[in-house]
Parts: C-alpha cells; sequence; structure tokens
C-alpha cells in the first residue's frame, strides 16, 4: 500500500531563516505530487504541485520555492522565511481522482 | 472555473442524531466530488468521491454522500454521529480545467462538533 511521510513534523524558526520540508511517497510511482499551506483556521492553499520529476508549476507567487530531485520525493524550500510563512504544510499524492495527504509539518515562524 | 460552498461554518449535533453537512458545487461540465475530514494537526483524510453512477456514495467510517445534479449539491451525511466524528470536514471539486493536472478545489470547510 502506498504511503506519505512528511519531516519535520513540527518547526520553529526565526525570521530570515532558510526552510527545507521534505515529502516522500511510497508504494507507488509517477505520482502527481502537490504542496499546501493551511493557515490559521481552515482554508487550503495550493502552493506548487508537480507531475513528475523536475516539473514544477506554482499557484502562488510567494517567497517559497519547491523541487522534485527523484520520483517520490518533493521538498519545499525557502531562501529566507517571513512571519506569514508560518502554518501548516501538507503534501499530498495522486494517482487518479482523489489526492492522499501527509501528516503535515507546523512552521511556527519567529 | 469549479468551486465549492460549505455554507455552514459550524455545525452542531447530538451523538446518535443524524449528522448532515452541506455542500454546493459550480463547475461546467461533470463534476468530480471528493468530501475529506481533518483532525486536529494531522492531514486530511479521503472519505469518498462522485465521479459518475449512483447518486448515493458510500465511503469510509459510515459517511455516505448524496450527489444531486438539479440542486448541484453534494451533501455529507452520517445516520447517527458519534463523537469521536468531531472534526473539520472539506468538500473539494476537481478543476477540470487545461492542464489541471488533478488539481482540487476545496471549500472553507465545516467544523463539525458532536457533544455528548
Amino acid at each position: 500500500s502506498q504511503t506519505i511521510h512528511q519531516w519535520p513534523a513540527t518547526l520553529v524558526q526565526p525570521v530570515g531563516s532558510p526552510l527545507s520540508l521534505e515529502c516522500t511517497v511510497e508504494g507507488t510511482s509517477n505520482p502527481n505530487l502537490y504542496w499546501y499551506r493551511q493557515a490559521a483556521g481552515r482554508g487550503l492553499q495550493l502552493l506548487f504541485y508537480s507531475v513528475g520529476i523536475g516539473q514544477i508549476s506554482s499557484e502562488v507567487p510567494q517567497n517559497l520555492s519547491a523541487s522534485r530531485p527523484q520520483d517520490r520525493q518533493f521538498i519545499l524550500s525557502s531562501k529566507k522565511l517571513l512571519l506569514s510563512d508560518s502554518g501548516f504544510y501538507l503534501c499530498a499524492w495522486s494517482h487518479s481522482y482523489e489526492q492522499y495527504f501527509g501528516p503535515g509539518t507546523r512552521l511556527t515562524v519567529t | 472555473a469549479q468551486s465549492v460552498a460549505q455554507p455552514e461554518d459550524q455545525v452542531n449535533v447530538a451523538e446518535g442524531n443524524p449528522l448532515t453537512v452541506k455542500c454546493t458545487y459550480s463547475v461546467s461540465g461533470n463534476p468530480y466530488l471528493f468530501w475529506y475530514v481533518q483532525y486536529p494537526n494531522r492531514g486530511l483524510q479521503f472519505l469518498l468521491k462522485y465521479i459518475t453512477g449512483d447518486n448515493l456514495v458510500k465511503g469510509s467510517y459510515g459517511f455516505e454522500a448524496e450527489f444531486n445534479k438539479s440542486q448541484t449539491s453534494f451533501h455529507l451525511k452520517k445516520p447517527s454521529a458519534l463523537v469521536s466524528d468531531s472534526a473539520l470536514y472539506f468538500c473539494a471539486v476537481r478543476d477540470m480545467g487545461t492542464d489541471s493536472w488533478g488539481k482540487l478545489q476545496f471549500g472553507a470547510g465545516t467544523q463539525v462538533v458532536v457533544t455528548p
């Protein structure tokens, strides 16, 4: 069966510091991959999606970037964090219709 | 463009009573619709989907949803709510645009509170 991992689970970073969040999927190949941010409250905002290695589409202009160095690895990065980057970051994968989500990373920028 | 609306910010129900969480959609063409549940500090869990076929879709944990084309609705239902059903529920519709690559449009979410 397929599983999706995210790490770290929680992260506290100062403003201006770099960021690297990792997502990996097991048990499948060539998935579509997605990064979402959920701000305090509830709304989900799609940040990036990828349909293959090295193929990244950005939904919202911001100081974040994404990379897909391997088929089942999706990385979210920033060179300099802003306070507004705080939130709950979710990775998801899909092969057909529904998406399956990872456990998330809680990021607090101080 | 596709969109979904969840008109209720919160739904309160007593344990053992029927639970309904409302969702309406707006799409061009046939909709692909989904329900997810999120517990605190967890990722979203897939509950069920409607792609085609029977209007009543059965999913995980005793949930079901009824697709109504004339009312453009896809309400989530459970005959008898449990306290453990207290969570945040999201309705979503698949983006059918060119190069959409399976993107989903999520509603704002409905908080369900089930009281003992």
